[in-house]
């Protein structure tokens, strides 16, 4: 089946770092991505990872190992407005045909 | 501006009424998708698109059709809704997995 892992709910500190995790068991990968969403909003794109190793992209670094189904966002810096939820979605299957993970409710705190 | 836009934003229906949701997105992207979102089990892909005419089913098609006539327009027809459709709706576009997928403001839908 397929199976995307991720925790519910983290906490953290303004101005620290916060790692969220992401295991995954799907039938084929074509990429992997990250999407934050703000309480009642839509979500808007992170990342995108396709090779193994670490993309980074400001305050936001994703890393992606392909053999061990594992990826994780890293968040440098953190601001309140970070206060979301971070999705993470598999591409797999065929082309746009993505498994989203139930996402990780991430609350920055001062 | 470059936006995915979905109509209507809120709707409140009975069940059996036939409804659509429409989708239109300004950026000429190929791909789109519909999703459904419910608490604690995320977003889970309804139907895909990655043409006019080229649809196919996501993990939850069941109850949902969709067609894909003109590239802007990716509408979402429920026959005969029931209350277990009763969730928030987005539809999504893009052209590129590196940029990712642009997501509509959402469609909240209550069946009674």
């Amino acid at each position: 089946g397929q199976n995307i892992d991720q925790p519910t709910e983290m906490t953290a500190t303004e101005g620290a770092i916060v790692q969220i995790n992401c295991t995954y068991q799907t039938s084929g990968f074509n990429g992997l991505f990250w999407y934050q969403q703000h309480a009642g909003e839509a979500p808007t794109f992170l990342s995108y990872n396709v090779l193994d190793g670490l993309e980074e992209k400001g305050r936001f670094s994703s890393f992606l190992s392909r053999s061990k189904g594992y990826s994780y966002l890293l968040l440098k810096e953190l601001q309140m407005k970070d206060s979301a939820s971070y999705l993470c979605a598999v591409e797999a299957g065929g082309y746009n045909k993505l498994i989203f993970g139930a996402g990780t409710r991430l609350a920055v705190h001062p | 501006e470059a936006q995915v836009t979905q109509n209507p934003r809120y709707l409140i229906t009975v069940t059996g009424k036939k409804l659509t949701v429409t989708c239109s997105q300004n950026m000429n992207h190929e791909y789109m998708s519909w999703y459904r979102q419910d608490p604690g089990l995320g977003l889970r892909q309804i139907y895909y698109s990655m043409n006019v005419e080229v649809t196919d089913k996501g993990d939850v098609p069941e109850g949902y059709k969709v067609s894909r006539k003109e590239k802007r327009n990716f509408p979402l027809i429920l026959e005969s809704p029931s209350p277990n459709q009763t969730s928030l709706y987005f539809c999504a576009s893009s052209s590129d997995r590196v940029v990712g997928q642009y997501f509509g403001p959402g469609t909240r839908l209550t069946v009674t």
